[in-house]
């Protein structure tokens, strides 16, 4: 059966970089299948998209963001990464690692797995 | 970017009773819409997906219906667990959005 676990700090300093880590176990072939997604709730919150990657390396990001997202992929390990710069008390928020189906014309479309979340605090 | 917006913000609802959850969405989303649970301390778990098809592992009891921008996720017969957050979530056009959330209580 397929996990998801995110993995990193817990707490970061503003201004600094956020940088997270999802490890897939029990994904087999399908690694290559979907899209890998990272997604964040503020605590008692609604949830907020914040990009996916591929297995080629190609990446997509919520425009809230701008430029402060980088996203790396590891095929061989099975794991990929969130690096968010510059960050504020807002960016304070439960982050998830999910497995985004690919539709048609290589459309993103619903999150099927979910990691169990890994709760990043920004203060100093 | 589309506006996923969820009605009510609370629910209460008894066991047993059937609970009805609204999301309209600020354009057309076609189909493109799935449906959440979340329960306290834990990930969201997709229920539904293509406005209308349970995900692998839900129960009957869960339906979804609409399209363009109204959607209803309809709980047949409400058991203990099923009191959580339910998020809708379109992926009609990118950036995927999600709803603020509804909570169903007791």
């Amino acid at each position: 059966q397929m996990q998801l676990q995110e993995s990193g700090p817990g707490l970061v300093k503003p201004s600094e970089t956020l940088s997270l880590t999802c490890t897939v176990s029990g994904a087999s072939g399908s690694f290559r299948s979907y899209y890998w997604s990272w997604i964040r709730q503020p605590p008692g919150k609604g949830l907020e998209w914040i990009g996916y990657i591929y297995h080629s390396g190609s990446t997509m990001n919520n425009p809230s963001l701008k430029s402060r997202v980088t996203m790396s992929i590891d095929t061989s390990k099975n794991q990929f990464s969130l690096k968010l710069s510059f960050v504020t008390a807002a960016d304070t928020a439960i982050y998830y690692c999910a497995r985004q189906t690919v539709g048609a014309y290589g459309s993103n479309l619903f999150f099927d797995s979910w990691g169990q979340g890994t709760l990043v605090t920004v203060s100093s | 970017e589309i506006v996923m917006t969820q009605s009510p913000a609370t629910l209460s609802v008894s066991p047993g009773e059937r609970a009805t959850l609204s999301c309209r969405a600020s354009q057309s989303v076609s189909a493109n819409l799935a449906w959440y649970q979340q329960k306290p301390g834990q990930a969201p778990r997709l229920l539904i997906y293509g406005a209308s098809t349970r995900a692998t592992g839900i129960p009957g009891g869960f339906s979804g219906s609409g399209s363009g921008t109204e959607f209803t996720l309809t709980i047949s017969s409400l058991q203990s667990e099923d009191f959580a957050v339910y998020y809708c979530q379109q992926y009609n056009k990118w950036p995927s959005t999600f709803g603020q959330g509804t909570k169903l209580e007791i």
